[in-house]
Order: structure tokens, then C-alpha cells, then sequence
């Protein structure tokens, strides 16, 4: 079976960072391109970021540029998201998810909030 | 930025009945456009891929339709596991960009 399991998740203050982790199973990790997607209380998804399927090639959303750093390690089939300098606007769920015709699957997503 | 806008933000519909959802595309998707199924507590599920090409699984009462910047997202004859928040995304252009959501609530 295919899955995606977000961890490290929590409340943080404004200023402070935060690592996410998204491990991978049931799929040739090495072989996808991968995306963090974000999505705050009652909103539509957002899409965050993404990484090419080695990690030679990354992109952001503008909000985010400068501040969040995708990477991967294939050995240990894991994503990961650090995220710096944090704004209360940055409260959300984040999840991530392959990158297919589409994003399939998406991960059950880890809370990240934003408060002092 | 492609803006994705989703009508009705809510729409209410009796179970068997037939639902019918829009997506609009602030320039052309040409046909790189999904739909996904949300349900609360749950992450978003890929339904339709290719304006019009069903999922892995999706059942056959899911359809899509459209190209360009028209999109419409179809329930045949809704069930009670349909009632959740449906999202469109355009994947033709950097950032992959979604609607806010259309809400189909048991009537």
C-alpha cells in the first residue's frame, strides 16, 4: 500500500522553526517527484513546494521563499520541510504528497501553529 | 499566478439526486486540470485527473468535463460517503494552484 505519514508538527512561536518530516512506503521513493501542500483552518489547499525525484531541483511558493528548504533523502525514503523564521500566517496543515497526474497520494497531514 | 475560482461555495443536494460543480480558470489549463474529494479530519483524495479521467477506484458516478478555463465536476446520483468539500487544481502552469472549495451538503 502506498502511504505518506507527516511528523513534527507542533506550536511554535512567531520567529521560531520548525522540521517536517513525511516518510514514504509502499512506492519507489527515488523515482517520484515530491510536494509539501499546506491548508489553513476552513481554506483551500496551497501549494508550498517541490522537489525533483534525486534533489538536484527545488521551487517554492513566494510566501515561503527564503524562509522554507525542501530536501529529501531517498536512502531513508523521507521528506522533509525546514521551515525558519515563522508568521502566524504559516498556521496550518501541512501535507505532502506525490507528485503523479495530480497529487496521489497525500499524507494524513501534521498541525503547525503559529503563536506566542 | 492562475486563480482558480469554484461555484457554488456550498451546494445542497438530496441523496440519488445529481450534483453538478464549476471550476474556472483565470487563463487557459488547456486539460491539466484535477479535482479532489475532501472529507472533514481527512486529507484531500485525487477523483479526476485530466479534466476527465477518473482515479484509481473512483467510482463511475464521478465524471469531468471541460477545457480551457471551464470545468465541471459531476455526481451522478450522490451517496451518503459524497457529502464533503470537492477542490479544483490546475497543474498546466508554476504553482499548481487550487479553488477554495465547493461544500455539498445533504439537503
Amino acid at each position: 500500500e502506498v502511504q505518506l505519514v507527516e511528523s513534527g508538527g507542533d506550536l511554535v512561536q512567531p520567529g521560531g522553526s520548525l522540521r517536517l518530516s513525511c516518510a514514504a512506503s509502499g512506492f519507489t521513493f527515488s523515482s517520484y517527484w515530491m510536494h509539501w501542500v499546506r491548508q489553513a483552518p476552513g481554506k483551500g489547499p496551497v501549494w508550498v513546494s517541490r522537489i525533483n525525484n534525486d534533489g538536484s531541483s527545488t521551487s517554492y511558493a513566494d510566501s515561503v521563499k527564503g524562509r522554507f528548504t525542501i530536501s529529501r533523502d531517498n536512502a531513508k525514503n523521507t521528506l522533509y520541510l525546514q521551515m525558519n523564521s515563522l508568521r502566524a500566517e504559516d498556521t496550518a496543515v501541512y501535507y505532502c504528497a506525490r507528485d503523479m497526474i495530480g497529487f496521489d497520494p497525500w499524507g494524513q497531514g501534521t498541525l503547525v501553529t503559529v503563536s506566542s | 499566478e492562475i486563480v482558480m475560482t469554484q461555484s457554488p461555495a456550498t451546494l445542497s443536494v438530496s441523496p440519488g439526486e445529481r450534483a453538478t460543480l464549476s471550476c474556472r480558470a483565470s487563463q487557459s489549463v488547456s486539460s491539466y486540470l484535477a479535482w479532489y474529494q475532501q472529507k472533514p479530519g481527512q486529507a484531500p483524495r485525487l477523483l479526476i485527473y485530466g479534466a476527465s479521467t477518473r482515479a484509481t477506484g473512483i467510482p463511475a458516478r464521478f465524471s469531468g468535463s471541460g477545457s480551457g478555463t471551464e470545468f465541471t465536476l459531476t455526481i451522478s446520483s450522490l451517496q451518503s460517503e459524497d457529502f464533503a468539500v470537492y477542490y479544483c487544481q490546475q497543474y498546466n502552469n508554476w504553482p499548481k494552484t487550487f479553488g477554495q472549495g465547493t461544500k455539498v451538503e445533504i439537503k
